[in-house]
């Protein structure tokens, strides 16, 4: 049983152009999300975060959207860059509890 | 400005040998976290310590699989008589008690393979 999915393992997108990832997840006591990036050979690093009370954070090029009643979180990243390009991985807690459930993935691959 | 750091980096092994990896996290981080990563999966916790208190394990983690972290500061992970199955990409993690809620600073990993 996965908590939490990412519905689409790759995506293409033009240097320029709006990147959205997806991510769905099942657990309605989850109260925070985490977006981190991944290159090849490194540990994942933190992106951006959104509580439960707030339905969109921003940073910089970064934006993460919450729909809690769809239990549905999206990043956008706006313009893309091909230095974005690397494995994107959607997280959510429980505030408190200790440990995250992360999703599967999504590769992005910004082209020049 | 030192990260979270893992040794060794990578770990080639036949099966049924015993493997440790080593994790010092932030300095200062009170809570330290192992995963485990497969090869188009998201990482997988297995469990996770505040200060040198094991606070919750995971399921995944086996009787052959053995965490500690001593003095509050370092970890090991130990795998015993490993099989093919745990060939996988282990992360550590930490992060602090206060700061930026449930942000977590990975390591690079240590990747195993089980021939």
């Amino acid at each position: 049983d996965q908590q939490v999915k990412q519905n689409s393992p790759s995506l293409s997108v033009q240097e320029g152009r709006i990147s959205i990832l997806n991510c769905d997840y099942t657990n309605s006591m989850f109260d925070y999300f985490l977006w981190y990036k991944k290159y090849p050979a490194e540990g994942p690093t933190f992106l951006i975060s959104i509580s439960s009370i707030k339905d969109k954070n921003e940073d910089g090029r970064f934006t993460v959207f919450l729909n809690k009643s769809a239990k549905h979180l999206s990043l956008h990243i706006v313009p893309s860059q091909p230095g974005d390009s690397a494995v994107y991985f959607c997280a959510a807690s429980r505030v408190g509890a200790g440990k995250s459930t992360f999703g599967d993935g999504t590769t992005l691959t910004v082209k020049p | 400005d030192t990260g979270v750091s893992q040794d060794p980096r990578h770990k080639i092994t036949k099966r049924g040998q015993n493997v440790t990896f080593r994790c010092d996290p932030i300095s200062e981080h009170n809570r330290l976290y192992w995963y485990r990563q497969t090869l188009g999966q998201g990482p997988e916790f297995l469990t996770y310590f505040q200060n040198e208190a094991q606070l919750e394990k995971s399921r995944l983690l086996s009787d052959r699989f053995s965490a500690e972290r001593p003095k509050g500061s370092f970890s090991t992970l130990e795998i015993q008589r490993t099989e093919q199955g745990d060939s996988a990409m282990y992360l550590c993690a930490s992060r602090p008690d206060r700061g930026r809620v449930e942000t977590q600073y990975f390591g690079p990993g240590t990747r195993l393979l089980v021939l």
